[in-house]
């Protein structure tokens, strides 16, 4: 299988900071990677998918760059709706697995 | 609009069975696989298996075999899961999501139904 690492598992940020998320797959994935965003109770959503295409109706702000074994989710202008936990999935081969989550929290 | 709707939460006993439906609306449901995803409480996501809407044929990820089964009602629209029989560790929040692209990514999810299992 194919491992997802995410790093920070957490991190403070205050609104208007710019934030990265980074995520590393054990192999190549090509640009197989998903990011999702989920807040406290609420269903996944998927932001950003082939590593660096937005999905309708998410914000510019959210952007997803990388290639091979090493991605990263970025939002540019932090606001106060965009505290949640983010999650990269590589859709490469199944099993399609999940990165460990990274908390977004208000500094 | 796309939308999938699931059953609603369940309170179960060890050794029990559930049945978790997800019923698709706004697309043809045979052009999309459906995707089972489990969140333990506190937990992250984890891919459960997909079961393909075309042919009926199910994947289930390790883990995932045995007490697990992906099935479907292609005349309603509906795929399910069902556990039997159910363990304590089974207690977690199940979504359904609809596959797209290339079948993993995961474009619209159900509301998750929150399965709790406990004595």
């Amino acid at each position: 299988d194919i491992q997802m690492t995410q790093s920070p598992s957490s991190l403070y940020a205050s609104v208007g900071d710019r934030v990265s998320i980074t995520c590393r797959a054990s192999q190549s994935i090509s640009s197989y990677l998903n990011w999702y965003q989920q807040k406290p109770g609420k269903v996944p959503k998927l932001l950003i998918y082939g590593a660096s295409s937005l999905q309708s109706g998410v914000p510019s702000r959210f952007s997803g760059s990388g290639s091979g074994t090493d991605f990263t989710l970025t939002i540019s202008s932090l606001q106060p709706e965009d505290f949640a936990t983010y999650y990269c999935q590589q859709s490469y081969t199944t099993p399609a697995t999940f990165g460990q989550g990274t908390k977004v929290e208000i500094k | 609009q796309v939308q999938l709707v699931q059953s609603g939460s369940e309170l179960k006993k060890p050794g029990a069975s559930v049945k978790v439906s997800c019923k698709a609306s706004g697309y043809t449901f045979t052009s999309y696989g459906i995707n089972w995803v489990r969140q333990a409480p506190g937990q992250g996501l984890e891919w459960m298996g997909w079961i393909n809407t075309n042919t009926g044929n199910p994947t289930y990820a390790q883990g995932f075999t045995g007490r697990f089964v992906f099935s479907l009602d292609t005349s309603v629209s509906t795929a399910y899961l069902q556990i039997s029989p159910l363990k304590t560790e089974d207690s977690a929040v199940y979504y359904c999501a609809r596959g797209s692209g290339g079948g993993w990514d995961f474009d619209y999810w159900g509301q998750g139904t929150l399965v709790t299992v406990s004595s």
